[in-house]
């Protein structure tokens, strides 16, 4: 167990349709990733937080947007949903510093969009 | 940015079998993790090595970082090995990782 908890597990959606899915980090980590696989894909990032705020940001689609929350859980809200968008999408967590920063990542979200 | 990339794309083995696999980052780092993707999608940490070498049981890495490369060494390979292995490089001020596309282990009975 990474300590890095996301729900749901599974997502079952149709078109044109919002979801939001959830991350926990691990006890201490201030860093939240989110990333997105599709089939057969590499891990593309899309965006970072760090204790609240945005810190870096990948190749997020507009009609996705994120947030961290003051107990440091995020949320990545998905709308608009199109059949393209089905994937596994994964959140870690670090401490966040520049230093020794190892990431978790949770046990992932497989979105499917019908 | 820094480029990561790994060798081979795919491994075929017999159970009890030896493997490495490589990893090659195109700039000096100053974190390298090893990651196993289970076929059930789960992401498991095996190494944070950005320089030197570690064992876990079966499994070794070694960093080295003057010449930005890092190896997984998988002895005697079980069926639960098969996977997908990714490696992840972060360099000089950069906080998020990049990621190579991994080597797929497919390891028979």
């Amino acid at each position: 167990d990474s300590g890095v908890t996301q729900t749901p597990k599974h997502l079952i959606t149709a078109t044109g349709q919002r979801v939001t899915l959830r991350c926990s980090p691990r006890s201490g980590d201030l860093s939240v990733y989110w990333y997105q696989q599709s089939l057969d894909q590499g891990l593309q990032f899309l965006i970072q937080y760090y204790n609240g705020e945005e810190r870096a940001k990948g190749n997020i689609l507009e009609r996705f947007s994120a947030q961290q929350f003051p107990d440091l859980h995020s949320e990545l809200n998905l709308s608009s949903l199109e059949l393209g968008d089905s994937a596994l999408y994964f959140c870690a967590s670090s401490p966040g510093g520049l230093g020794k920063n190892i990431q978790y990542f949770g046990a992932g979200t497989r979105l499917s969009v019908l | 940015g820094i480029q990561v990339e790994q060798s081979p794309p795919d491994l075929i083995l017999q159970e009890g079998a030896n493997s490495t696999l490589r990893c090659n980052f195109s700039d000096s780092v100053n974190n390298l993790q090893w990651f196993h993707q289970n076929p059930w999608g789960q992401l498991i940490n095996l190494f944070y090595i950005p320089s030197g070498t570690k064992q876990n049981g079966r499994l070794s890495a070694t960093t080295v970082a003057t010449e930005r490369y890092s190896l997984l060494y998988i002895s005697s390979s079980q069926t639960t090995d098969s996977g997908v292995y990714f490696c992840a490089a972060l360099s000089g001020g950069s906080y998020i990782p990049t990621f190579g596309r991994g080597t797929s282990l497919i390891v028979h009975p």
